[in-house]
């Protein structure tokens, strides 16, 4: 069972919105990973974090930001939300060569 | 940059059937391959890791292989069942972790 929890599930929210996307693990895993993901489409990279106080952008930064002061904790801020960043937000933690595990997301819709 | 490819885009079977799902990479220099199904709006689930030592995993009715020299994965499913249906995700692990494109899956009673 996946120990990774993401919050809110569900997120509607109006344009120019500052908005935090919460994402815990309590497995302890080092590397943590989010994700965006539109309906039907493929997974695109947003950032990620090889433990406390390291953070890389990914392939698509949207113009969110991320902090990492804890182990357990990835929380992704989008400073001015804008209707292009509607979309599902995935959140994973790894371990050390095993497995990867997923939230169940978060949708948000900026309208 | 790893790219991972999965063939076919989409399928539909009766149930019943036995099926296989495709996934290639372009660089072999993996730590290992996951296999993921993902039901509409929801998170991924993992199915099956294979690390790169392995040439085989089985969990149930799934099957997976990994040829890391060729660049290739497949998952078998036997005996598919409607509760199958979903996308299946294979996702590659080096320096970062890649995923494929999937594969939707439709199986039909």
């Amino acid at each position: 069972e996946a120990d990774i929890y993401q919050t809110p599930r569900y997120l509607v929210i109006g344009t120019g919105k500052k908005i935090t996307l919460e994402c815990s693990q309590t497995m302890g895993h080092d590397k943590m990973y989010w994700y965006q993901q539109d309906p039907g489409m493929e997974l695109h990279l947003i950032h990620y974090s090889y433990g406390v106080n390291s953070t890389e952008k990914g392939d698509l930064s949207s113009e969110s930001t991320v902090s990492r002061i804890r182990t357990e904790h990835f929380p992704l801020t989008l400073e001015s939300a804008r209707p292009s960043h509607t979309s599902q937000y995935l959140c994973a933690s790894i371990g050390q060569n095993t497995e990867a595990f997923f939230g169940q997301g978060t949708r948000l819709t900026v309208v | 940059k790893q790219e991972v490819t999965q063939i076919p885009a989409a399928l539909s079977v009766p149930e019943g059937e036995n099926l296989v799902l495709n996934c290639s990479f372009t660089d072999s220099a993996i730590y290992n391959l996951q296999w993921f199904r993902q039901d509409p709006g929801k998170g991924l689930t993992s199915l099956l890791l294979i690390q790169s030592s392995q040439r085989e995993q089985t969990s149930g009715r799934l099957n997976a292989s990994l040829d890391k020299s060729s660049g290739r994965s497949t998952l078998y499913i036997a005996a598919s069942q409607p509760g199958d249906s979903a996308t299946y995700l294979c996702a590659v692990r080096g320096n970062q972790f890649y995923f494929g494109t999937g594969t939707s899956l439709t199986v039909i009673p």
